[in-house]
């Protein structure tokens, strides 16, 4: 098993564009997550799934959209790349239920400028 | 709502130092309590959680925890350090009841020579 994945490792955008982060896990986990990681402050929740086609919104979501079309796959879109988004995000996956583990793919370093 | 506070964010210690790294949590629900590990430029991995029962939980690795409700902590610790513990250490908690997982802001551990 190849776990969570994600693409690209590095990314550089200017300020207004757009890009999407990609997610795959191979373990048939219903529950999937996005977190960005900024210095100091733990990890963020952005979006999460409880199964495919159901999304729902985290802590921090503004500027970012997501879809769950398959189980494996959870993509994240940035419409209009801002300063303020300048992070390292990462994805991550669990069975269903709290008390379940959360695996965690590599992440993605995006740098806005 | 719940919150995890991590007292310090950054530990120094010498190899083979014991070490303490503090977690505190607030919340009016019962807890499951998690640490994840995280090393450079990787992503987070589990290394121990508490669900029920025993409130003192191990890691394969010489790690141990312990649950206190009466002073909402769960330090982790370990008798004596490695080179290889060098990482950041997150403490995180969510409820039976389901919910999202919430971090708090990590503590760095620099184990020196």
């Amino acid at each position: 098993n190849a776990g969570v994945t994600q693409t690209p490792k590095f990314r550089i955008l200017k300020i207004g564009q757009s890009m999407t982060l990609q997610c795959t896990q191979d373990m048939n986990h219903n529950y999937m997550y996005w977190y960005r990681q900024d210095p100091g402050m733990g990890l963020k929740l952005i979006y999460y799934s409880v199964g495919a086609g159901i999304t729902d919104k985290g802590e921090v979501p503004n500027g970012y959209n997501v879809s769950r079309s398959t189980t494996e796959d959870f993509p994240l879109r940035l419409e209009l790349a801002a300063p303020s988004q300048t992070s390292v995000y990462f994805c991550a996956s669990s069975p269903s239920s709290s008390y379940n583990e959360q695996f965690f793919g590599p992440g993605t370093r995006l740098t806005v400028l | 709502a719940q919150s995890v506070t991590q007292l310090d964010s950054q530990v120094p210690v010498f190899e083979e130092a014991p070490v303490e790294l503090r977690c505190n949590y607030s919340s009016s629900v019962s807890v499951y309590l998690f640490w994840y590990v995280q090393y450079p430029n990787q992503g987070l991995q589990l290394l121990l959680k508490y669900l029920s029962g025993s409130t003192l939980v191990e890691s394969i690795n010489g790690f141990e925890a312990e649950f206190n409700k009466s002073q909402t902590s769960f330090h982790l610790r370990k008798p004596s350090v490695h080179i290889s513990d060098t990482a950041e250490y997150f403490c995180a908690v969510t409820s039976p009841q389901g919910g999202k997982l919430i971090f708090g802001q990590g503590t760095e551990l620099s184990v020196k020579p």
